[in-house]
C-alpha cells in the first residue's frame, strides 16, 4: 500500500511555544488529508479535513486558531499546535487519501507539553 | 448519521484460540466498512476493507470479516491466534458518495493473547 510519512514521531515542548508536524505521501498524491487527534486508550477523533490548496475543514469544537492546517502541496500537509498547553498533549495522526475511499496514515505524533 | 459499535473494549484469547471482535454498523446508505490495527504508539495499519463486493473479506495476517447486511455487523475474525496479534482493533465507516468522504471510527477493542 502507499505510504504516509509523519514527522516527527515524538516532540516535547514548552508550555507557550507553537509545534509543527509534519505529514507526507511518500509514493502518491494525497487530494485529502485528515488529522486525527487520539487520546490514551481512546479512539481516533477527526479534527479537520484539508485539501491541496484550500482552507481545511474543521470538526465541530475544534480551534482553528489553535489547530493550523496548510496543506500547500499533494505530498504535504502540516499541523501547527499553536501556544501549547499540557491539554494539548495527545498522540496525532494524519492519514492521506487519492481518489477513492481507502486512508493510509501515517505513524502519528507523540506531542508533550510541559 | 452513520456510527459504528465495537462490543467489548477489551477481548481476551488463549493463543491458537479463535479471535472474534465485534463491531455493528448504523447507516442509512450502503457502508464501507473497514478493521484497523494499531500497535502502541504507531499509526493505524489497514487489515481488510467491505466496499459492496464479497461479503466475506479476507484480510492481512489471516484476519477475515463478513459483511451481514441482515445483522448490521462486520465482525473481524481469525481462526487461531497467535503472540503478535495482541494490539488495539478499530472498527470504521464510511461511504462511496464522492471524494473526502470522513470514516468514522469504533472506540476499539484491545486483544489480548494469552499463552
Amino acid at each position: 500500500g502507499a505510504v504516509v510519512s509523519q514527522h516527527p514521531s515524538w516532540v516535547i515542548c514548552k508550555s507557550g511555544t507553537s509545534v509543527k508536524i509534519e505529514c507526507r505521501s511518500l509514493d502518491f498524491q494525497a487530494t485529502t488529508m485528515f488529522w486525527y487527534r487520539q487520546f490514551p486508550k481512546q479512539s481516533l477523533m477527526l479534527m479537520a479535513t484539508s485539501n491541496e490548496g484550500s482552507k481545511a475543514t474543521y470538526e465541530q469544537g475544534v480551534e482553528k486558531d489553535k489547530f493550523l492546517i496548510n496543506h500547500a502541496s499533494l505530498t504535504l500537509s502540516t499541523l501547527t499546535v499553536t501556544s501549547a498547553h499540557p491539554e494539548d498533549s495527545s498522540f496525532y495522526i494524519c492519514s492521506a487519501r487519492v481518489e477513492g475511499i481507502e486512508a493510509f496514515f501515517g505513524q502519528g505524533t507523540r506531542l508533550t507539553v510541559v | 448519521a452513520q456510527s459504528v459499535t465495537q462490543l467489548g473494549s477489551h477481548v481476551s484469547v488463549s493463543e491458537g484460540a479463535l479471535v472474534l471482535l465485534r463491531c455493528n454498523y448504523s447507516s442509512s446508505v450502503p457502508p464501507y466498512l473497514f478493521w484497523y490495527v494499531q500497535y502502541p504508539n504507531q499509526g493505524l495499519q489497514l487489515l481488510l476493507k467491505y466496499t459492496s463486493a464479497a461479503t466475506l473479506v479476507k484480510g492481512i495476517n489471516g484476519f477475515e470479516a463478513e459483511f451481514k447486511k441482515s445483522e448490521t455487523s462486520f465482525h473481524l475474525t481469525k481462526p487461531s491466534a497467535h503472540m503478535s496479534d495482541a494490539a488495539e482493533y478499530f472498527c470504521a465507516v464510511t461511504f462511496p458518495t464522492g471524494g473526502g468522504n470522513k470514516l468514522t471510527f469504533g472506540t476499539g477493542t484491545q486483544l489480548k493473547v494469552e499463552l
